[in-house]
């Protein structure tokens, strides 16, 4: 069955901080690995999108790896804005076609 | 470019009745997703179409659901008859490409009473 899955379900981090964010899936078939992020009530904002040959990707102060020996992805955030505070979605899929993990809820605070 | 545009952006409907949710993706691009979002079950593809012709439909949930791409500037997901279960925000994405960026919209926030 193609799940993806996150962890921690919720984190709580003080401004400035850095943060590392986990995420396992077994997708088949697997082209990318992207992360988004969802602030409360909009709609999910694309950071990252790897391929599978890619190991590292960087956007801004987000820098996300991949190992797709072990299907495992991270997201790093660097020292972290209150504007950080959402929701980080992994998701894992062949092309267009993907899978969702269930996010990883952030709170920055001052 | 507006960026991908929803609409309604609320609905409130009983029981029964037939909604219909609308989207306007960004020009140009060549796919075009669904999805809809609840606490329990976190985001779930419902369809994608890819040049105006679906593509995966598997994630619609009953004969219930329907979803049109008439052209390349216009979809509509439609409910007849709507539940109480149906609940949930959805939205629409689209994007250019394979392995490429998706733009999602604000999403369209439904409540079936």
């Amino acid at each position: 069955k193609n799940q993806v899955e996150q962890s921690p379900q919720s984190l709580i981090i003080l401004e400035g901080k850095n943060c590392t964010l986990q995420c396992n899936y077994t997708v088949s078939p697997f082209s990318n690995l992207r992360w988004y992020k969802q602030d409360t009530g909009r709609g999910p904002v694309s950071l990252t999108i790897m391929t599978f040959s890619e190991n590292t990707k960087s956007n801004g102060r987000y820098t996300a790896t991949l190992d797709a020996d072990t299907k495992q992805s991270s997201l790093h955030i660097t020292a972290s804005q209150l504007s950080d505070s959402a929701s980080y979605i992994c998701v894992g899929g062949y092309g267009q076609n993907f899978v969702f993990g269930p996010g990883t809820r952030l709170s920055v605070l001052p | 470019d507006a960026g991908v545009i929803q609409s309604p952006r609320h609905e409130v409907t009983e029981m029964g009745q037939e909604v219909t949710l609308r989207c306007k993706p960004i020009s140009g691009h060549d796919y075009l997703f669904w999805y809809r979002q609840t606490m329990m079950r976190g985001l779930e593809l419902l369809i994608y179409f890819n040049n105006n012709v679906p593509i995966d439909d598997s994630g619609m949930p009953e004969d219930r659901f329907s979803a049109k791409m008439p052209n390349a500037s216009f979809s509509t997901l439609k409910i007849q008859p709507s539940e109480p279960r149906d609940s949930a925000v959805y939205f629409c994405a689209s994007a250019s490409g394979q392995i490429t960026e998706a733009f999602f919209g604000q999403g369209t926030r439904l409540t079936v009473v």
